[in-house]
């Protein structure tokens, strides 16, 4: 089934240690994303990259990082996890016809102790 | 700076009647509009966009209506089903670029 594919689906975490959020793809879309949700704030644009090789900025970058080696994996890490990165992170990617509109993916919950 | 803003943040409605969900957008520059949905435990799904140069367009039983002068952005949905119950977010986004703005989202409660 082509969709997105994140992993872990949830993770509990001890403040400071690193953690990495997997996203894969296989609609060979050109851009990809992660946003966080929190309740009452909406999703939040963390990261994004329009094509492999390159990658952006979003809203609330501070903490994370991102890599996108090829087309298809655009792995988050968390450097060193704090409390207030407790969220749900969604992994989304867009291209081809609906080069506007996000596919995402179920999404992974990270909690930070 | 850029915000999408909805009015209500829960709306209930009863099984049969027509939804209306309401939403504010800041950024003039936004030429794209989105609307999706988001059931519990799962991403959000998209249901239907309009561009800055249209007032309304229609789907499947949603209709998405665009009031420039006020920004202003509502998703109408057709005698409302169990199945639409749900988190219904806006979302705007610039021709080219990158960057989709949500809102903060409007949980409808659709009641048997």
């Amino acid at each position: 089934i082509a969709g997105i594919t994140q992993a872990p689906t949830s993770q509990i975490l001890a403040a400071g240690r690193r953690m990495t959020l997997r996203c894969t793809q296989d609609m060979r879309h050109n851009a990809m994303y992660w946003y966080r949700q929190d309740l009452g704030l909406g999703l939040r644009l963390i990261h994004y990259s329009n094509t492999a090789g390159t990658t952006g900025k979003g809203e609330v970058p501070d903490g994370y990082s991102v890599s996108r080696a090829n087309t298809d994996d655009f792995p988050l890490t968390l450097a060193s996890a704090v409390p207030s990165q407790t969220s749900v992170y969604f992994c989304a990617s867009s291209g081809g016809a609906g080069a506007n509109v996000l596919t995402f993916g179920a999404g992974s919950r990270l909690t930070v102790l | 700076g850029e915000s999408v803003g909805l009015h209500l943040p829960t709306l209930s409605v009863q099984e049969g009647d027509n939804s209306i969900i309401n939403c504010a957008y800041s950024n003039s520059a936004s030429d794209y509009f989105i609307w999706y949905k988001q059931e519990s435990g799962k991403g959000p799904q998209f249901i239907i966009d309009i561009r800055s140069n249209m007032d309304k367009r229609q789907g499947q039983r949603v209709t998405v209506l665009l009031n420039k002068t006020v920004k202003h952005l509502s998703l109408q949905i057709a005698a409302t089903q169990p199945g639409d119950s749900a988190v219904y977010f806006c979302a705007e986004r610039a021709t080219g670029g990158f960057k989709t703005i949500f809102g903060a989202g409007t949980r409808l409660f659709v009641k048997a």
